[in-house]
């Protein structure tokens, strides 16, 4: 079946340090890939996807790009702000769509000091 | 717009009892999903409708747990007899379609004594 793996956290980085987040995956065919961020409280929010490979998402300075042949989709970002420290899931949805849930990673919690 | 809108926010009983929460989609939306949250399983998928009707209820944990969804709009879940293990957030996630964005609301966080 469907699986995401992330790194472990906490990851815990410097304001204005490079961030890596790692996610590889392991799907039939050609899934979408997805990045949510949630932060303390609140329920899980979009921050970028991608929906075939090599395909590049972004958003709020993040990135992440569809690998397909190292099944992988690693979130970066190249100047944290102490405002981004939050848990971020990798998720991925069936390839073809379909009224499926996403299948999330189990989050990894960063931690920004300033 | 309204988000996606869940009750309680916070929920303390003990076990045995039963836990109802609500969920109510955003407008427009045809596809609700609840999913469970906990430090040692991370986010589970217990089960989503699609237009009103169950579509996949793999993921409910056992026959303790049931889910409906009345009209378009709203939907519970229901745990009874509640046990200790069931403490952990509670998601309701909508979207519009098969490659929509999925919505979450804020979550109902269950803690079972």
């Amino acid at each position: 079946g469907n699986s995401v793996t992330q790194m472990e956290g906490p990851v815990t980085l410097s304001e204005e340090a490079f961030l890596t987040i790692n996610c590889t995956y392991t799907a039939t065919g050609y899934p979408s890939l997805f990045w949510y961020v949630q932060y303390p409280g609140e329920g899980l929010q979009l921050l970028l996807k991608a929906t075939k490979a090599d395909d590049k998402g972004s958003n709020k300075g993040f990135e992440a790009t569809y690998r397909k042949e190292t099944t992988s989709f690693h979130l970066e970002k190249g100047s944290v702000q102490v405002s981004d420290s939050a848990v971020y899931f990798c998720a991925l949805s069936k390839a073809g769509g379909g009224a499926d849930g996403l299948t999330f990673g189990k989050g990894t919690h960063l931690i920004i000091q300033p | 717009d309204a988000g996606v809108i869940q009750s309680p926010r916070h929920e303390v009983t003990e076990m045995g009892q039963e836990v109802t929460l609500r969920c109510k989609l955003i407008s427009g939306h045809n596809s609700l999903f609840w999913y469970r949250q906990t430090m040692m399983r991370g986010l589970e998928l217990l089960i989503y409708f699609n237009n009103n009707v169950p579509i996949d209820d793999s993921g409910m944990p056992e026959d303790r747990f049931s889910a409906k969804m009345p009209n378009a709009s709203f939907s519970t879940l229901k745990i009874q007899p509640s046990e200790p293990r069931d403490s952990a957030v509670y998601f309701c996630a909508s979207r519009t379609g098969p490659s929509g964005e999925l919505f979450f609301g804020e979550g109902s966080r269950l803690t079972v004594l």
